[in-house]
């Protein structure tokens, strides 16, 4: 059963950045789609982009584009989402997840069946 | 693309849910449905409007038509009380899109 595994919490100040990993197990990471999603305390989801990572092929949400990267690192199956300019309203538990993409589909796709167990980001003074 | 999740909804045990999600002509999308429990990650539980991932139940059912898509739940149990939403691929803006969630409280 695939798993994604996220780094641990991060505090930032306003300004700077923030890089997330989500390291996934397995040998099929090419076939995925690797998603983030983040989740604003006592707020619902919010899809941030995506990479197809056997095509290095990335969709950002028109309200991150201009700040936000996804990348993806084949040899070690691990995706990152760096974030910059951290605002408060950044403070969310960011979430990586999968769409499985064996099926030729990723977009619309089979949805996303598989999640990591969030990364806290709090951006404070 | 906007997708329309009434906030709340409370089915007594053993009744019928039907959770909507409302999009300009959503049954020419794929909808997805998710479950999230409080503290715990989002769960899949259909994809491609009615079909589910193995492992869940299946009073769990999908539907998609005009302007509506939506999540039907048999026999509601105590353990179904948690969010929803629904999601689609706006092929559009190419984004995923979330509804703003559902709440189901069980009576």
């Amino acid at each position: 059963q695939v798993q994604l595994v996220q780094s641990g919490a991060e505090v930032r100040k306003p300004g700077s950045s923030v890089k997330v990993s989500c390291k996934t197990s397995g040998d099929s990471f090419r076939n995925f789609a690797i998603n983030w999603v983040r989740q604003a305390p006592g707020q619902g989801l919010e899809w941030m982009g995506a990479i197809i990572v056997v095509f290095n092929k990335v969709y950002y949400s028109q309200k991150f584009q201009d700040r936000l990267s996804i990348t993806a690192d084949t040899p070690t199956n691990t995706a990152y989402m760096e974030l910059r300019g951290l605002r408060y309203e950044d403070t969310a538990l960011y979430y990586c997840a999968r769409i499985d993409c064996s099926d030729g589909n990723c977009f619309p796709g089979p949805g996303l069946d598989r999640w990591g167990q969030g990364t806290p980001v709090t951006v404070s003074s | 693309y906007v997708l329309t999740q009434p906030p709340s909804l409370s089915v007594a045990p053993g009744k019928t849910a039907r959770l909507t999600c409302g999009g300009s002509n959503i049954g020419t999308e794929s909808v997805e449905w998710y479950q999230q429990r409080p503290g715990q990650a989002p769960v899949l539980i259909m994809y491609y409007d009615s079909e589910r991932p193995s492992g869940i139940p299946e009073r769990f059912s999908g539907s998609n038509s005009g302007n509506t898509a939506t999540l039907t739940i048999n026999g509601v149990e105590a353990g179904d009380e948690a969010d929803y939403y629904c999601q689609v691929w706006d092929s559009r803006s190419l984004q995923v899109m979330f509804g703003g969630g559902t709440k189901l409280t069980v009576l």
